[in-house]
């Protein structure tokens, strides 16, 4: 049982490059999101997915678009990449559980944008 | 805008030690309220989450409390032990299918041995 799988784990960009972060579950969960995490500072919510076909902005969603053509995946796809986007993001899923999501988390993927 | 506040954000303490780690908010309305373990470089694992409705939950040598009234939550970790070093992050939900959380900034335990 895989859990909650990110791709690449480390990334280097410059400045005005694309890349897509991917995120997939095989846990059948509803919700995806994806967070960033900056020193000091605690995660902070970029996007998230009630479902397949259904997305919507979290706290920082600025420079990032996703999409959520199937329930397993949840690409984060930054279109032209500037240092402020330089963090650790991860991508977490849940399930409701008793009225309570537990969620799962991905083992994080660094990215420095130079 | 809810706000999580944990103080202090780095922790020294002796193998051994009793300890209790802070986290308040400033939402009231909170659906339920987690604490997370994070390792160097891995992601986050979950370790308690406490339901509007309860007022504690239990795990081990861990102990988790809700106060929503004064705003804030506890960790109790009893009898550290060196694995327990790690940074230790609450979240309050606010949303009632949970799954959008707002994180405190963490708290850097180190249990010396």
């Amino acid at each position: 049982n895989a859990g909650v799988t990110q791709t690449p784990k480390f990334q280097v960009l410059k400045t005005g490059q694309s890349m897509t972060l991917q995120c997939a579950q095989d846990m059948n969960h509803e919700y995806m999101s994806w967070y960033r995490q900056d020193p000091g500072m605690g995660l902070r919510l970029i996007h998230y997915s009630v479902g397949a076909g259904i997305t919507d902005q979290g706290e920082v969603p600025n420079g990032y678009n996703v999409s959520r053509s199937t329930t397993e995946d949840f690409p984060l796809r930054l279109l032209s990449a500037a240092p402020s986007q330089t963090s650790v993001y991860f991508c977490a899923s849940s399930i409701s559980r008793s009225g309570a999501n537990v969620l799962t988390f991905g083992a994080g993927s660094r990215l420095t944008v130079l | 805008k809810q706000e999580v506040t944990q103080i202090p954000a780095a922790l020294s303490v002796p193998e051994g030690e009793n300890l209790v780690l802070n986290c308040s908010f400033t939402d009231s309305a909170i659906y339920n309220l987690q604490w997370f373990r994070q390792d160097p470089g891995k992601g986050l694992t979950s370790l308690l989450l406490i339901q509007s409705s309860q007022r504690e939950q239990t795990s081990g040598r861990l102990n988790a409390s809700l106060d929503k009234s004064s705003g804030r939550s506890t960790l109790y970790i009893a009898a550290s032990q060196p694995g327990d070093s790690a940074t230790y992050l609450c979240a309050g939900t606010y949303n009632n299918a949970g799954n959008m959380l707002t994180f405190g900034g963490g708290t850097r335990l180190m249990v010396k041995p």
